[in-house]
Order: structure tokens, then sequence, then C-alpha cells
């Protein structure tokens, strides 16, 4: 049972402009989320992470956002590039638990120039 | 810079072999970890370990074994290769503790079993 989703597969933005890409869970007792980016033939890198104890995350062009009582969280890219086109991770974990992350299915997306 | 290396990046392998992947990571993690993605499905765990010796069953073992003599080498064996094991393999290493340090990645065995 997928207990981090991702509903939407693919979004394509323009350069310039705001990239949005969601992520659910149903899992309460995850209480730290992570972002990974994926490019093709590459393994998935480390993009920005959030406690549970917080929400909002900024770090560069990249935020954020965590809505617990939503059981919610976003990445904004503001703006988007050309070499952000990638899939998306996102992930989750328990802080005080085996170090394992629940990953949910990606979404690819594209800026387009 | 933390560096996960795989043996291999493409691997074809016939049903019924036995498949060795290796995963070395120098940054001394306690944790290490197998995953394999497929389409609509992302990154799904296979075992992980936290220490030498030790292993951990993650979401979908079956069919996989794996080995961790040294620190910084973990491998996952596939005891006789099936088609519906063809997919993307991936390794990663982390920092070890109580908390969900973020998970360093190889670049990937990409395996199809014909």
């Amino acid at each position: 049972d997928q207990q981090v989703k991702q509903n939407s597969p693919s979004l394509s933005v323009q350069e310039g402009r705001i990239s949005i890409l969601n992520c659910d869970y149903t899992n309460s007792m995850f209480d730290y989320f992570l972002w990974y980016k994926k490019y093709p033939a590459e393994g998935p890198t480390f993009l920005i992470s959030i406690s549970s104890i917080k929400d909002k995350n900024e770090d560069g062009r990249f935020t954020v956002f965590l809505n617990k009582s939503a059981k919610h969280l976003s990445l904004h890219i503001v703006p988007s590039q050309p070499g952000d086109s990638a899939v998306y991770f996102c992930a989750a974990s328990v802080q005080t638990g085996a170090n394992n992350l629940f990953f949910g299915t990606g979404t690819r997306l594209t800026v387009i120039p | 810079d933390v560096k996960v290396t795989q043996s291999s990046r493409y691997l074809v392998k016939r049903t019924g072999e036995k498949v060795f992947l290796e995963c070395v990571q120098d940054m001394d993690h306690e944790n290490m970890f197998w995953y394999r993605q497929d389409p609509g499905l992302g990154l799904r765990l296979i075992y992980f370990s936290y220490d030498v010796k030790m292993k951990e069953k993650g979401d979908i073992p079956e069919g996989y074994s794996v080995s961790r003599e040294k620190k910084e080498r973990f491998s996952l064996i596939l005891e006789s290769a099936s088609t519906n094991q063809t997919s993307m393999y991936l390794c990663a290493s982390s920092i070890g503790g109580g908390a969900p340090y973020e998970q360093y990645f190889g670049p990937g065995t990409r395996l199809t079993v014909t």
C-alpha cells in the first residue's frame, strides 16, 4: 500500500514561471520529509527536506511547504529553469525509526524554454 | 563529496542465473540500502543494513538476499533471476543515528532478465 503518493505523473511549466509539485501521505507517524531530483541514467540527488515541526523550508529557488493536518507537502520552484527538468520524488520517514525512507511514485517536470 | 558506486550500469542475465550487484560507498556511512525503481511505482526498498553483517528486510525482499561483510560494501543477490526482476536497481547510503539523514544514491544498475 503506497504510503506516499504523488498523483501527478507529469507537469509542464514555462521557463521563469513557478513549478508546484505535490505529495500526499497517509501515515501520521511520518515526521520528516525530503524531496529528491532524478535525471535520466543517474541516481536521485537530495534537494531539500523539512521536519514536521516546521511548515516551510526554503533553499534558494526551492521551497517546501508542509500541511500536517492535510498530510500534504508541496515543492515550489521559482523561477523554473530548463535544467530543472527531471523526475522529482518526495519521501517520508519517521525520525526515531530505522532510517527508512518511503518514496512516492515521482512527478516528471518539464520546463519549456 | 559522498560517492556511491555500483559495479555495473547495465546488466543482461538469463532466467535462473545467480546475479550479484555490488555497491561501494566511500564516506564511512553506517546505513546502506537497496531499492528498485519501476515506472509508476517509484522507489521501493528491498533490503537495508545499519551495520556490518546486519540486514533488515524492506518492502519487497522476496527473491533477493544481501550481504554486508565490510562497512563500505553492500551486495544485492538475486538467487535465481526471473523476468519480473527486470528493473533499475539503486543503492544508497546514509549517516547512522536516529535521524533520517538524507540518503546518497549511486547511479543505478539497469538489469534485464531474459
